[in-house]
């Protein structure tokens, strides 16, 4: 069936420092991929998008990286700041004869330490 | 802020009772989403209107109805309400018909049913 998961739950990193996040996917056919951030108390924010037909994508600060021959999918965050602590969620686009459907992962809750 | 609002912020309701939750997308987007969020489930997408008509539907419960109308607005109808029906409902909305036009969410409606 359809799931998206994430390998970590909560992940604390130093200001400054550089953050990965991870997340797996089962579905083959998902031909689209997102990353959201979602601070306390405000809806999710899109910060990335990569199509299954890339293996890498760069924005600013962020880099999304697909691996479809395992199914991973990460986030990496350069040089983070205060602003970055939030929960971040993966989400896979669907298509099924017409219908498409995003699939959320579970979400990874980053703390940034000062 | 991301343009697209949605009322009430906050709804307190008994079981059995029916609500409405109301989004207005970002001026010129013609889709609206709605997703449930639980501690539970994670964020889950419920339904799709584009330009006034349906266009994807996913787990949404048959309790539960939606419609857009001629201004684009949105309206989320919930009825015979239960305990599990507390969660936080987003609406998004984007400028095209499918999951690869950016979305934007709106803060919440946080529903509580005892």
């Amino acid at each position: 069936g359809e799931s998206v998961g994430l390998h970590l739950p909560t992940l604390s990193v130093q200001e400054g420092d550089n953050s990965i996040i991870n997340c797996a996917y089962s579905n083959s056919a998902s031909d689209y991929f997102i990353w959201y951030k979602q601070e306390s108390g405000k809806g999710p924010q899109f910060i990335i998008d990569i199509r299954s037909n890339m293996d890498k994508r760069q924005g600013q600060r962020v880099t999304v990286l697909l691996n479809k021959t395992v199914k991973h999918l990460s986030l990496q965050i350069a040089a983070t700041q205060p602003g970055d602590s939030a929960v971040y969620f993966c989400a896979e686009n669907i298509s099924n004869f017409g219908n498409e459907k995003l699939t959320f992962g579970t979400g990874t809750r980053l703390t940034i330490i000062p | 802020d991301s343009g697209v609002t949605q009322t009430p912020k906050h709804l307190i309701t008994a079981t059995g009772q029916r609500v409405t939750l109301r989004c207005s997308p970002r001026s010129g987007d013609l889709s609206v989403y709605w997703y449930q969020q639980s501690l539970d489930q994670g964020l889950q997408f419920l339904i799709q209107y584009y330009n006034g008509e349906e266009r994807a539907k996913g787990n949404i419960l048959e309790r539960f109805s939606a419609q857009q109308f001629p201004d684009l607005h949105s309206e989320l109808n919930l009825s015979s309400l239960e305990l599990g029906d507390s969660a936080l409902y987003f609406c998004a909305s984007s400028a095209g018909p499918n999951n690869y036009y950016e979305q934007y969410f709106g803060p919440g409606t946080r529903l509580t049913v005892t």
